[in-house]
């Protein structure tokens, strides 16, 4: 049974970086899935941030693609997130996910972790 | 950028059938999937590929897609069916992964 966790800090200041590590269990992150990350800010809806594929082919949010870098490191079966120049609007429960291919696409979230808040304040 | 769109609220009696819509241009032509969530909980997939059922899920849900709308039907609906619905779709001309805004679906 794959299991996904997020870790990181739950505060960050603004104009400072996220960082999320996102640890992989019970399969390989070079597994042929696509692997990434979506958010929700505290009642809303869900926000996809970015995707990645054997840390080759990676598709970015177009509204977020300027702040965020996605690392991925296969010995520790572990891919990371890095948001930088945050702000308030960046407050959210942030999910790392495995999602399933069709054709080479983007498929549906096959897999979720819990997910961590992370709040964005001074 | 691709847009979906899904009625804010849905109110349903026990028992009853609810079909939640999620609208797009041309929707009929991509692959949709819709997650239920329930509060404090990540999203759980209960459609995909516009009408596929996923292990565990009843068969009281159900998905179709055509045109500008795809809907999620809900037959015999029951307390435990009460969370936000979110439809999804994979953009491929714009690379880009797009949620709708959710339904939120009360059982009275």
């Amino acid at each position: 049974q794959l299991q996904l966790q997020e870790s990181g800090p739950g505060l960050v200041k603004p104009s400072e970086t996220l960082s999320l590590n996102c640890t992989v269990s019970g399969g390989s992150i070079s597994s042929p899935y696509y692997w990434g990350w979506i958010r929700q800010p505290p009642g809303k809806g869900l926000d996809w941030i970015a995707s990645f594929y054997n840390a080759g082919n990676t598709f970015y949010n177009s509204a977020l693609k300027s702040r965020v870098t996605i690392s991925v490191d296969t010995s520790k079966n572990h891919f990371s997130l890095r948001l930088d120049s945050v702000t308030a609007a960046d407050t959210a429960v942030y999910y790392c996910a495995r999602y399933r291919l069709h054709l080479g696409d983007l498929s549906y979230v096959k897999d979720w972790g819990r997910g961590t808040l992370v709040t964005v304040s001074s | 950028s691709y847009v979906l769109t899904q009625p804010p609220s849905v109110s349903v009696a026990p028992g009853e059938t609810t079909t939640l819509t999620c609208g797009g241009n041309y929707i009929g032509g991509k692959s949709v999937h819709w997650y239920q969530q329930k509060p404090g909980l990540a999203p759980v997939v209960v459609i995909y590929y516009d009408s596929d059922r996923p292990s565990g899920i009843p068969a009281r849900f159900s998905g179709s897609n055509s045109g500008n709308t795809a809907t999620l039907t809900i037959s015999g609906v029951e307390a435990g069916d009460e969370a936000d619905y979110y439809c999804q779709v994979w953009d491929s001309s714009s690379n880009q992964y797009v949620f709708g805004p959710g339904t939120q679906v009360t059982v009275l």
